[in-house]
């Protein structure tokens, strides 16, 4: 069957270091993404990985181990708008891309 | 300048009744998607259409029934409306192929609420 597994929620405190991890396994794998969703909102883009390593984007890094089926999103020097739902999803092959259920970044001041 | 945009925002009905969504992107992409995101927040995959074909039908109930004039329209249709329903509609589109990485980008999502 398909799983992507990420913890539920997280707390954290403005100016630190966050890493939300995500597991998966799909029967298929043609990249991984993470996208940010603020409540209410649409989810947004910000990172994909396709080969091992590390992606590092600004304040976010992104990170993929294809024989561990695993992932983070590192998140630097938190702000108060990083309180988001962060959503890891798999492409699987063809067009089919699944989504974990979120993890739920609170920042606290 | 909206990328995929979404009609209604909010959709408020009964149940029996019978209503659509309409997404619309002006990306130039060649594939569109239908999400449903329920109270708990887990997005998950109905529908996909690359070039008005339908790609990708998941386990949905046919009361939902997409409609695609064109690549760049996808519309949802839903009959006999089900408390079960109630969730958020997201539109999605992507530019796909082997050696693209397809970046979906979503609408701003329809509330749908069934009472």
């Amino acid at each position: 069957g398909q799983n992507i597994d990420q913890p539920t929620e997280m707390t954290a405190t403005e100016g630190a270091i966050v890493q939300i991890n995500c597991t998966y396994q799909t029967s298929g794998f043609n990249g991984l993404f993470w996208y940010q969703q603020h409540a209410g909102e649409a989810p947004t883009f910000l990172s994909y990985n396709v080969l091992d390593g590390l992606e590092e984007k600004g304040r976010f890094s992104s990170f993929l181990s294809r024989s561990k089926g695993y992932s983070y999103l590192l998140l630097k020097e938190l702000q108060m708008k990083d309180s988001a739902s962060y959503l890891c999803a798999v492409r699987t092959g063809g067009f089919k891309t699944i989504f974990g259920a979120g993890t739920r970044l609170f920042v606290k001041a | 300048d909206t990328a995929v945009s979404q009609t209604p925002k909010y959709l408020v009905t009964q149940m029996g009744n019978d209503k659509s969504i309409k997404c619309e992107q002006n990306l130039g992409h060649d594939t569109m998607y239908w999400y449903k995101q329920d109270s708990k927040k887990f997005l998950k995959i109905m529908f996909s259409y690359n070039n008005k074909e339908l790609i990708i039908n998941e386990t949905v109930p046919n009361r939902f029934s997409p409609k695609s004039p064109d690549k760049a329209h996808l519309n949802l249709h839903i009959n006999s409306l089900e408390l079960g329903d109630s969730a958020v509609y997201f539109c999605a589109s992507s530019q796909t192929g082997q050696a693209m990485v397809d970046t979906q980008y979503f609408g701003p999502g329809t509330r749908l609420t069934v009472l």
